[in-house]
């Protein structure tokens, strides 16, 4: 039973346009919520968090906004580069930034096209 | 060193043999995590240590499975009488504190049972 959702495995978009990656959960304990970036061959890097106290969190052209009732949240990267293709991870956590236990979901291709 | 540091980086092994995979965190990082991706999931939490106890091994899959951590550093997990299903990108990552703030990845290692 997958407990974090990346409905799309991969998506396609155009240099400078807007990237959206999607994720759903189902589990309503999480209150944490990570998104991680992964080149072929490297491990993933952290890219930007969210806690359940807040719908939005900001990071430069990186975005995570969180609507709880819906049990969903999505990265929106703006404007795309083609350093941004890979593969973007969704992760989430109960108990906050404390706990050291992530669950994962499987992961969204995105490939930014110059 | 200056990032995790993860080896092999591929291991090819025939079913039923024994392998262990070797992961040095960084330096003065005191919580280590192992978590594997296999083909077309996202990565599954395995096991936590702290320091060189390991207060959490819940997600370890079978008792073929094993994992130990020497002088607060070097960790090797160890599956005993490899199946195909152990197939998967094995993933080591550290941080300062039982966290989920400040996850450092190694770059795994691939392991192919045939």
């Amino acid at each position: 039973d997958q407990q974090v959702k990346q409905n799309s495995p991969s998506l396609s978009v155009q240099e400078g346009r807007i990237s959206i990656l999607n994720c759903d959960y189902t589990n309503s304990m999480f209150d944490y919520f990570l998104w991680y970036k992964k080149y072929p061959a490297e491990g993933p890097t952290f890219l930007i968090s969210i806690s359940s106290i807040k719908d939005k969190n900001e990071d430069g052209r990186f975005t995570v906004f969180l609507n709880k009732s819906a049990k969903h949240l999505s990265l929106h990267i703006v404007p795309s580069q083609p350093g941004d293709s890979a593969v973007y991870f969704c992760a989430a956590s109960e108990g906050g930034g404390s706990n050291y236990k992530l669950t994962f979901g499987k992961g969204t291709l995105l490939t930014v096209n110059p | 060193g200056a990032g995790v540091s993860q080896s092999p980086s591929n291991k090819v092994t025939e079913k039923g043999k024994d392998v262990e995979l070797r992961c040095d965190p960084i330096s003065g990082h005191t919580a280590l995590y192992w978590y594997r991706q296999s083909l077309g999931q996202g990565l599954e939490f395995l096991i936590y240590f702290q320091g060189n106890s390991a207060p959490d091994k819940s997600g370890l899959p079978s008792d073929r499975f094993s994992a130990e951590r020497t002088g607060g550093s070097v960790s090797t997990l160890t599956i005993q009488r490899t199946q195909q299903e152990d197939s998967a990108v094995y993933l080591c990552a550290s941080s300062f504190s039982s966290s989920n703030y400040g996850y450092t990845f190694g770059s795994g290692t691939r392991l192919t049972v045939v």
